[in-house]
């Protein structure tokens, strides 16, 4: 069945570090790709998407593009922030359009 | 636009009583899911819905119920609740389709079981 994997967490980073978060997929066909973010004590947010291959994502200075080749939908941005600080999930919605499968999640602390 | 509604926030329950979650959504979203949060295992998928009437089982429907009567409302029913159903529980909804776009969350609830 479809799958996501997601570095393990926690990525400790100090103010303006460079940000990568790697996630890599198992699915069938071509399926949607998504990183939401979660802040303590919040549900999830939708941060990014990309729906096909090549297409990058973007949003509040975080980055990811749709790698068919190495089945991968890796996160970055240039220079983090204090308030970036939360748990970023990658996702994928299969190509059937209904089941959305969950990464396990990385905790970002970024430093003052 | 109110979004997803989730209620309660929090709830603790004896082993062995019931209750139901309650999840609402003003969007006219097709879709609506409810997960589940652990620690270390990301967001697992309990049950989903593709619209009114519709229901089907996810990863890890034991001890779940829903149903769903309106395209607003997508109730989770806990049956007899166990320790093991401690979590945050989240419901989501999104448009229906491949290209539809990524899922509005709720708030969650919170749920302990003693």
């Amino acid at each position: 069945g479809d799958s996501v994997t997601q570095m393990e967490g926690p990525v400790t980073l100090s103010e303006e570090a460079f940000l990568t978060i790697n996630c890599t997929y198992t699915a069938t066909g071509y399926p949607s790709l998504f990183w939401y973010v979660q802040y303590p004590g919040e549900g999830l947010q939708l941060l990014l998407k990309a729906t096909k291959a090549d297409d990058k994502g973007s949003n509040k200075g975080f980055e990811a593009t749709y790698r068919k080749e190495t089945t991968s939908f890796h996160l970055e941005k240039g220079s983090v922030q204090v308030s970036d600080s939360a748990v970023y999930f990658c996702a994928l919605r299969g190509t059937g359009g209904f089941k959305t499968i969950f990464g396990a999640g990385t905790r970002l602390f970024v430093k003052a | 636009n109110a979004g997803v509604t989730q209620t309660p926030k929090f709830q603790v329950l004896k082993t062995g009583q019931s209750m139901t979650l309650q999840c609402a959504q003003d969007m006219n979203h097709e879709y609506m899911s409810w997960y589940r949060q652990d620690p270390g295992m990301g967001l697992r998928l309990i049950h989903y819905s593709v619209g009114a009437g519709i229901t089907d089982q996810g990863e890890v429907p034991n001890g779940y119920n829903v149903s769903r009567s309106t395209t607003e409302d997508f109730p989770l029913r806990l049956l007899s609740a166990a320790p093991s159903q401690t979590s945050v529980y989240f419901c989501a909804s999104s448009y229906k389709g491949q290209g539809a776009g990524g899922y509005t969350f709720g708030s969650g609830t919170r749920l302990t079981v003693v």
